[in-house]
């Protein structure tokens, strides 16, 4: 069985920094591509950054660019915040993706998500 | 960037009712379209992808179609399980982008 586990969220200041931390388990995990989604209180879903399964690329929403990094080891899915914003507020999931490749992918499973409040 | 246009925003429907929610693509996405149901509180599940595959363990009252660049959420008899929040997702190109979700509500 496919499980995902996320971990790191919590309450910070603006500017300041969080790294979140997914432990996959049930699954080859080097074959598969993984993302982070994230949700704001009473919003909808907004992609954030996608790896692929041999982490040899890596995509970013423009909105987080330059300031989240995505990276992997073999069993866990990172993403380090940087810079954060009240905009940040969110609880952010992974999803572990259909294929290994970075496109033309579906979100097959998904984690419960980590909650993370940017306070202003 | 591609847009997701998901309408109606939100619907009222009974338990039986045939409900039908749509997604349209700015550009094409060719068949890399998903759909997902959230409930409140939940991580979002797969339901449909590749426009029209069920996903395992989905009801067979839950359908998807495409033209063009149009797609199409169908749920043959709505269940009370299937109030919720359903999103749309393309897969063709980075930025994946979401719909704006449709809330499906007791009538």
């Amino acid at each position: 069985e496919v499980q995902l586990l996320e971990s790191g969220g919590g309450l910070v200041q603006s500017g300041e920094s969080l790294r979140l931390s997914c432990a996959a388990s049930g699954f080859s995990f080097s074959s598969y591509a993984m993302s982070w989604v994230r949700q704001a209180p009473g919003k909808g879903l907004e992609w954030v950054s996608s790896i692929t399964g041999s982490a040899d690329k890596r995509f970013y929403a423009d909105s987080v660019e330059g300031r989240f990094t995505i990276s992997r080891d073999s069993s866990t899915l990172y993403l380090q915040l940087k810079g954060l914003r009240a905009e940040d507020t969110a609880v952010y999931y992974c999803a572990k993706e259909s294929n290994a490749g970075p496109m033309y992918n579906w979100f097959e499973s998904w984690g419960q998500g980590t909650l993370v409040t940017v306070s202003s | 960037d591609i847009q997701m246009t998901q309408s109606p925003s939100s619907l009222s429907a009974s338990v039986g009712d045939r409900v039908t929610i749509t997604c349209r693509a700015s550009q094409t996405v060719s068949t890399y379209l998903n759909w997902y149901q959230q409930k409140p509180g939940k991580a979002p599940k797969l339901l449909i992808y590749a426009a029209s595959s069920l996903q395992s363990g989905v009801p067979s009252r839950f359908s998807g179609s495409r033209s063009g660049t149009d797609f199409t959420l169908t749920i043959s008899s709505l269940q009370p399980e299937d109030f919720a929040t359903y999103y749309c997702q393309h897969s063709y190109s980075a930025p994946l982008t979401f719909g704006g979700g449709t809330k499906v509500e007791v009538k």
